[in-house]
């Protein structure tokens, strides 16, 4: 079955540190990439997405992701973190010919900017 | 804008309760989701709906079941509520995609307490 891995459960950084979260997935076939954002208290929201063309994908925020298909890897980027950018992030992911809409999750990274 | 509204944000029930948790969107989507979220466990899904009437079973659809009478409207039933059951619930809605799966936009979330 195909799975995604997020590497870190919890990353503490202090603000102005660079941030890099890892999503690795394990389907070698076409895929479509999505990270999404989870504010405390807040619902989740799209951060970025990856269809196809250009592999480094600009979000919102500042936040950007490099889809490396010889890894099978979508890491999120951003060069300076913030405090508000204290929250959960989910990397998905969805199958050619997938299940009917879905996508597959990790399992989260908590991201913690220590003011 | 997509809105998807949940009829709950929070929600305190009994051991063998019967639970309904309603969701709504109003963007004429086709597939709509369940989910469950737990701390280091992600998302987790439950049920799915990629039409009226119709349901696909998730990955934990014990002890839960689904209604879609309506498109805009898919409803999380738990037949007997239990402790184990106390969780963040998310509902999500998503256009058709042709080959792929679409973003999915999400509900703020219910949170239920089993006592």
């Amino acid at each position: 079955a195909q799975s995604v891995s997020q590497h870190n459960h919890h990353v503490i950084l202090s603000e102005a540190a660079s941030l890099e979260l890892g999503c690795n997935y394990s389907y070698g076939g076409t895929v479509n990439l999505f990270w999404y954002v989870q504010y405390p208290g807040q619902h989740l929201q799209l951060l970025l997405k990856y269809f196809s063309g250009d592999p480094l994908v600009k979000g919102i925020k500042g936040f950007e992701a490099e889809f490396i298909k010889s890894k099978f890897s979508f890491n999120l980027r951003k060069p300076s973190v913030q405090w508000s950018d204290t929250a959960e992030y989910f990397c998905a992911v969805s199958f050619y010919g997938g299940s009917q809409g879905n996508l597959i999750f990790g399992k989260g990274t908590k991201l913690s900017v220590k003011p | 804008d997509v809105k998807v509204t949940q009829s709950s944000r929070y929600l305190v029930k009994r051991t063998g309760e019967k639970v309904f948790l309603e969701c709504v969107q109003d963007m004429d989507h086709e597939n709509m989701f369940w989910y469950r979220q737990d701390p280091g466990l992600g998302l987790r899904l439950i049920y799915f709906s990629y039409d009226v009437k119709m349901k696909e079973k998730g990955d934990i659809p014990e002890g839960y079941s689904v209604s879609r009478e309506k498109k805009e409207r898919f409803s999380l039933i738990l037949e007997s509520a239990s402790t184990n059951q106390t969780s963040m619930y998310l509902c999500a809605s998503s256009p058709r995609g042709l080959a792929y799966p679409n973003e999915q936009f999400f509900g703020p979330g219910t949170r239920l307490t089993v006592l």
